[in-house]
């Protein structure tokens, strides 16, 4: 079984500044990681996600996150962040070469400030 | 392309009436769940398929019920509603060929 904690149930930031959203999973086997975003109202959408390969990985708006598997972690950064990033993150885990059926951790509430 | 949708989008139950909560991709996902969202708890697994026929329980099952007769459908039957089932409720789908898992727009359900 897998699990996942994220650190901060709320992160409140000021526009342009820099984020860092924290995730750190548990699992006996191999994992695929993702980082899903839900804006209020809507589904949860996906950002990024980790299979395999170059421990970085980045989304088409800035998002990026880095593997660490040593540490097992999977942080969510953007060096500069907009009033539309305000959403709620979430970060979920499966097993490789399993049914693709996440685990996900309680969110994480980023809120940008002007 | 529908991609997953779930009806209804807000429901308002009697404590002890049943319902139940569809959700039809066309998608030709093998996998379906269902999960609830709760303040501070996250995405909670109540049920999940790896395809027609095959279901089973995910951490939070009590209380429901589910079938899957075919790739499309995966319908979450409520049997007698509790107040504790107020939530906000969520079907994906994912497969073999894409790690992705894809949501619908989720049910607002309470529970009186």
């Amino acid at each position: 079984a897998q699990s996942v904690t994220q650190l901060d149930s709320q992160v409140p930031v000021f526009e342009e500044a820099p984020v860092e959203l924290r995730c750190n999973y548990s699992s006996s086997v191999s994992v695929y990681l993702f980082w899903y975003v839900q804006y209020p109202n809507q589904g949860l959408q996906l950002l990024l996600k980790y299979l395999s390969g170059s421990t970085l990985v980045e989304s088409i708006n800035g998002f990026e996150a880095e593997f660490n598997k040593s540490q097992t972690s999977f942080h969510l950064r953007k060096p500069s962040v907009h009033i539309s990033d305000t959403a709620e993150y979430f970060c979920a885990v499966s097993a490789s070469g399993g049914s693709y059926i996440p685990t996900f951790g309680r969110g994480t509430s980023l809120i940008v400030h002007p | 392309n529908a991609g997953v949708t779930q009806t209804p989008k807000f429901q308002v139950l009697k404590t002890g009436q049943s319902m139940t909560l569809q959700c039809a991709q066309d998608m030709n996902h093998e996998y379906m769940s269902w999960y609830r969202q709760d303040p501070g708890m996250g995405l909670r697994l109540i049920h999940y398929s790896v395809g027609a026929g095959i279901t089973d329980q995910g951490e939070v099952p009590n209380g429901y019920n589910v079938s899957r007769s075919t790739t499309e459908d995966f319908p979450l039957r409520l049997l007698s509603a509790a107040p504790s089932q107020t939530s906000v409720y969520f079907c994906a789908t994912s497969s073999w060929g894409n790690t992705e898992a894809f949501f619908g727009q989720g049910t607002r359900l309470t529970v009186v």
